[in-house]
């Protein structure tokens, strides 16, 4: 089982609709929580964090699920720059040091 | 802005040839990190350093191996290239907190590898 999963998409969603996704960890001991954003042929850039109580930053709506270990991520009103592969991000405590887990990416594509 | 740059966007070599890749960032960042990401397996870490001389291996260290003499410099060596070490390099920095890498990282541009 990956430690991050991510459904691939594609996601496709009509300009000014909502669209929402999960990722999935295994480890119970994770604490830190990210989505990524990586543009086609583009470095990943960070889109924001995701914390406990959950967080909004615009039209984008982040959710943290302990207890079924999953984060979930919602896009409102998709812009056709919202197009892009969202990548989730969790800390894997290993001895002293944290390492970033990346999942696969889920594409979404918004269309006028 | 925090600037990361990598040598080459492109490079093509043969089987067995040594390869640098090489990583500068211009933010005083202490971690650095160096990834490939391949179809369907995203990211995966093969080497990070957090500090100057100092390294940790990844995931995927095998067939890798790193440099850091300097602050800003992060090199990426493969000692004898595979075929199988085609993807696309990615190097990260980020800064330092709590003792922690859980801070936001910087990528540069990634460096697509065909190693024929």
């Amino acid at each position: 089982r990956k430690e991050v999963e991510q459904d691939p998409g594609p996601f496709n969603v009509p300009e000014g609709a909502t669209v929402a996704f999960n990722c999935t960890y295994s480890n119970s001991a994770s604490q830190s929580f990210f989505w990524y954003r990586q543009d086609c042929r583009k470095e990943p850039k960070l889109l924001m964090s995701v914390y406990s109580s959950g967080n909004e930053d615009g039209r984008f709506t982040a959710q943290l699920n302990r207890a079924s270990q999953y984060i979930s991520l919602l896009i409102r009103d998709s812009k056709l720059s919202d197009s892009a592969t969202y990548l989730c991000v969790v800390n894997r405590p290993v001895g002293g040091w944290g390492k970033l887990q990346f999942g696969a990416g889920t594409q979404v594509v918004v269309t006028p | 802005d925090v600037k990361v740059t990598q040598s080459s966007r492109y490079l093509v070599k043969r089987t067995g040839e040594k390869v640098f890749l090489e990583c500068v960032q211009d933010m005083d960042h202490e971690n650095m990190f160096w990834y490939r990401q391949d179809p369907g397996l995203g990211l995966r870490l093969i080497y990070f350093s957090y500090d100057v001389k100092m390294k940790e291996k990844g995931d995927i260290p095998e067939g890798y191996s790193v440099s850091r003499e300097k602050k800003e410099r992060f090199s990426l060596i493969l000692e004898s290239a595979s075929t199988n070490q085609t993807s696309m390099y990615l190097c990260a920095s980020s800064s330092r907190g709590g003792g922690q890498l859980y801070n936001e990282q910087f990528f540069g541009p990634g460096t697509r590898l065909t190693v024929l």
